[in-house]
């Protein structure tokens, strides 16, 4: 079956520190990966994604994740975390091309960072 | 740059009311998509429609019901409220013919009494 997981539903770094958010999904078939941050009582903005091409992307605010398909793996990292980075981060991805209906979300974790 | 307009942004019902939530996609975005996202828990799809006609559907109970409108405007309306309705509900727009991205509006928050 297709599904993606986040590994840790909450994550804990002192400003300054490496910050890495693991997600993994399942599939058979080439997926389409994206990374999306929600703000507390806001939508989901998206941070970056993966369809073809280079398997290193990098997104806005200084993230960036690298598709390792032997991995089958998406992991959001970001050198230096700020105070400003907490927030729920949700891997998406939708699998073999279908319509953006059939994407399906992480069940998110939550990023805290600590002075 | 415009974004995706949801409103209202609050609203609060009583058990068994009805409400209405709006959504306005991003200007020449021809598909809407409709999220539903209870306490702690990722989105969950309800419903989507492309060019005014429905083109996917997730896990939207009997007593909720949507449609887009010729100026691809969409509205959810939910009938027979229940406690377990009270959620944070998003709507969503993507390009035509894009990657799948979808832009969120920034949500409308239902609370059932």
């Amino acid at each position: 079956a297709q599904s993606v997981t986040q590994l840790g539903s909450h994550v804990s770094v002192s400003e300054g520190a490496l910050v890495l958010l693991r997600c993994n999904y399942s599939s058979s078939v080439p997926p389409y990966l994206f990374w999306y941050v929600q703000y507390p009582n806001q939508g989901l903005q998206l941070l970056l994604k993966y369809t073809t091409g280079a398997t290193l992307v990098k997104g806005i605010n200084g993230f960036e994740a690298e598709f390792k398909k032997s991995e089958t793996s998406f992991h959001l990292t970001k050198p230096s975390a700020h105070m400003s980075d907490a927030a729920e981060y949700f891997c998406a991805v939708i699998f073999g091309y279908s319509s953006a209906s059939k994407i399906i979300f992480g069940s998110g974790t939550r990023l805290s960072i600590r002075p | 740059a415009a974004g995706v307009i949801q409103s209202p942004r609050h609203l609060i019902k009583e058990k068994r009311e009805t409400a209405t939530l709006k959504c306005y996609p991003i200007p020449r975005h021809d598909t809407v998509y409709w999220y539903q996202q209870g306490p702690g828990q990722d989105p969950q799809f309800l419903i989507s429609f492309y060019e005014k006609m429905q083109s996917d559907k997730g896990s939207i109970p009997d007593r909720f019901s949507a449609q887009q409108f010729s100026d691809y405007h969409s509205e959810l309306n939910m009938s027979s409220l229940e406690l377990g309705d009270s959620a944070l509900y998003f709507c969503a727009s993507s390009l035509p013919g894009g990657t799948g991205e979808l832009f969120f509006g920034e949500g409308s928050r239902l609370t059932v009494l």
